[in-house]
């Protein structure tokens, strides 16, 4: 079946705009997780969704960053007036609940 | 201190080596313990999942964990030019509800014709 879906896979803005990340997950994973992967850094924990419960928001580095989650599908991770130190690669994953995750290709962002 | 430490690399070996890839942990909370694989560009691909300590074995791979030593490993045996990626360990503490996953930074690994 399709994997873990993003969108765009690469992604060049002005310092100072907003940009809007998607992801489509694996279709019945109930639970969605969004990470952050820097040279050197590993992967950041960012947020998790999990069906209706209140989104664990415990990693967004600040308030210029938001996610949402609409129909417990399609998740949108949104950064507000980027910065330079936001470009990474954004990895989006989904997994049944307590069970493995499988991720997507990822977002490539450029912040210049 | 990192939760998860793992050296990052990179790791040079011929065509045909045994790979021995390792993570060290802080938590003796950990008990689910996986590997994943990193192309360049792409997501990280679930290699190997393991509970507790002991061996799991995969084919060409080995996932080990020693709790009492806190250090997981992933063997790679005849390893291939196709096996050169980024290798991620990752941990996580329970498996009930939902339990956040912690990465350690990647090992990359080439192996070479």
């Amino acid at each position: 079946g399709a994997g873990v879906s993003q969108s765009p896979s690469n992604k060049v803005t002005e310092k100072g705009k907003d940009v809007e990340l998607r992801c489509d997950p694996i279709s019945g994973h109930t639970a969605l997780y969004w990470y952050r992967q820097s040279l050197g850094q590993g992967l950041e924990f960012l947020i998790y969704f999990q069906g209706n419960s209140a989104p664990d928001k415990s990693g967004l580095p600040s308030d210029r960053f938001s996610a949402e989650r609409t129909g417990g599908s399609v998740s949108t991770l949104t950064i507000q007036r980027t910065q330079q130190e936001d470009s990474a690669v954004y990895l989006c994953a989904s997994s049944l609940v307590a069970r493995e995750q499988y991720f997507g290709p990822g977002t490539r962002l450029t912040v210049t | 201190q990192k939760e998860v430490e793992q050296d990052p690399g990179p790791l040079s070996v011929p065509e045909g080596a045994i790979v021995s890839l390792n993570c060290t942990y802080s938590n003796s909370a950990f008990q689910y313990f996986m590997w994943y694989r990193q192309y360049s560009r792409k997501g990280p691909e679930l290699l190997m999942y393991t509970y507790s300590s002991g061996n799991k074995e995969d084919g060409r791979f080995t996932a080990q964990v020693d709790k009492s030593s806190k250090y997981i490993s992933l063997f790679i045996r005849d390893s291939q030019p196709s096996d050169s990626a980024t290798y991620l360990c990752a941990m996580r503490k329970g498996s009930g509800g939902y339990q956040k996953v912690t990465f350690g930074t990647g090992t990359k690994l080439q192996v070479i014709p």
